[in-house]
């Protein structure tokens, strides 16, 4: 079964502070797609990015940081420095082979409220 | 270079009534999913379709839910005699190939979904 793990319901930070998203996933497949989706209070979904099973490289892409870690199955989420515009609604999503690479499973989001 | 065009973006339908919900795949892309996303939670998918096939329909409930894609014209989730529990965002995605980039480089599109209301 494949399945993904936000824990966190709900985060409130203050401008300009760092804040960690937390995903947790489940798979028994080797090859898989891990992703991270921005939903603003528009509604609509925002790519942010995706990383392949075979690449644990960290990535950073301005204020934003991913940090994938195979042995713990997590792909944790980091905004530096955060801003108001980051206010929104965060979604890990997990695309395995096992599924015959077409259905995505999406955690049940992250709610972040940005503070000025 | 239009992205997946959904319409409308908000619908508004009372009990009973049928709802059509279109989707209009990226130019070039012969594959196309839908997702529910209920308030309050993340996307659950519904549907995977190629033109004029129905490839995997395990996430749309079996009564009053349909989904097509002609081989002509948009993608249409079409809901019969909604109930209130059918509020929900639904988003449309497609792909040139299967999946999230398993045959390409290409990460499903997402359209800006259609938010429905049922009075």
């Amino acid at each position: 079964a494949q399945k993904v793990t936000q824990a966190q319901t709900e985060i409130s930070v203050v401008e300009k502070e760092d804040v960690t998203l937390d995903c947790v996933y489940e798979t028994r497949d080797t090859t898989y797609y891990l992703f991270w989706y921005k939903q603003p209070p528009s509604g609509e979904l925002v790519f942010l990015i995706r990383r392949n099973s075979f690449d644990e490289q960290n990535e950073i892409s301005g204020r934003y940081s991913w940090n994938f870690q195979k042995s713990t199955s997590s792909f944790n989420f980091t905004i530096t420095a955060s801003q108001v515009v980051d206010s929104a609604v965060y979604f890990c999503a997990l695309s395995g082979a096992n599924t015959g690479g077409f259905k995505t499973i999406f955690g049940a989001g992250t709610r972040l409220f940005v503070k000025a | 270079n239009a992205g997946v065009m959904q319409n409308p973006r908000h619908l508004v339908r009372r009990r009973g009534q049928e709802a059509r919900l279109r989707c209009s795949p990226v130019k070039g892309h012969s594959h196309v999913y839908w997702y529910r996303q209920l308030p309050e939670e993340g996307l659950k998918f519904m549907v995977y379709l190629q033109k004029e096939n129905i490839i995997d329909e395990s996430g749309m409930p079996k009564e009053r839910f349909s989904a097509e894609f002609p081989k002509e014209g948009p993608s249409i989730l079409r809901i019969q005699q909604v109930v209130r529990g059918d509020s929900a965002a639904y988003f449309c995605a497609s792909s040139p190939q299967p999946g999230q980039g398993f045959y390409s480089n290409q990460p499903q599109h997402f359209g800006d979904g259609t938010r429905l209301s049922i009075l």
